[in-house]
């Protein structure tokens, strides 16, 4: 069974910036998956961040943290990087990569999440 | 933007019992619309995809059902592990959550 392998908890000053990676345990990822970034505050929904097409590399964002988020794959070690900047106090949050057969699907794969937290 | 509202916000349920939980959608997704349910401490796991189909492992007991704007998890009788957070989440135009249902113990 595919899973999602993330890089380890993050403590960042208030105005940082973060970056979280996410690969796949066993295997590359195919050509039609995306790779979406979800954040989860504590007690909250999960909100969805942005995603990209490894093989494509072309990213897309949510209007909310366009401004603020980058998101990058690397075709030789089949890894996603998620990065975060100007960070706030609310963006404290477990950050979860996911698996989708492409846009528009539903996530079949999840990462085991990083916790993020911004403290001064 | 497609907005998610989930109802109620908490249900309680004893063991063996029917839940019920509801999911709008603030636009027409067609059937893009997958259930997640959420321990703590663990990543959201996919129970229902495409509105009715159940992913690989989940059992019978979990049935989803609905079109459009208007859809509903039911969880035929309730066992101790299912008690979790359930999300509904939309994947017609990119991606959106609603805030979920906590189904406690009664």
């Amino acid at each position: 069974q595919v899973q999602l392998v993330q890089s380890a908890a993050e403590v960042k000053r208030p105005g940082s910036s973060v970056k979280v990676s996410c690969r796949p345990s066993g295997g590359t990822f195919r050509s039609h998956h995306a790779i979406s970034w979800v954040r989860q505050a504590p007690g909250q929904g999960p909100e969805w961040i942005g995603a990209i097409m490894p093989v494509f590399g072309t990213p897309t964002y949510a209007q909310k943290f366009q401004d603020r988020v980058t998101i990058t794959a690397d075709e030789s070690t089949s890894t996603v990087h998620m990065e975060l900047s100007g960070l706030k106090s609310d963006d404290t949050a477990v950050f979860y990569c996911a698996r989708g057969g492409g846009f528009y699907a539903h996530f079949d794969a999840w990462g085991q999440g990083t916790l993020v937290t911004v403290s001064s | 933007e497609i907005v998610m509202t989930q109802s109620p916000a908490t249900l309680s349920v004893s063991p063996g019992d029917r839940a019920t939980l509801s999911c709008r959608a603030s636009q027409n997704v067609g059937t893009n619309l997958a259930w997640y349910q959420q321990k703590l401490g663990q990543a959201p796991r996919l129970l229902i995809y495409a509105a009715s189909t159940r992913a690989t492992g989940i059992p019978g007991r979990f049935s989803g059902s609905g079109t459009g704007s208007e859809f509903t998890l039911t969880i035929s009788s309730l066992q101790s592990e299912d008690f979790a957070v359930y999300y509904c989440q939309q994947y017609t135009k990119w991606w959106a959550f609603g805030q979920g249902t906590k189904v406690e113990i009664k």
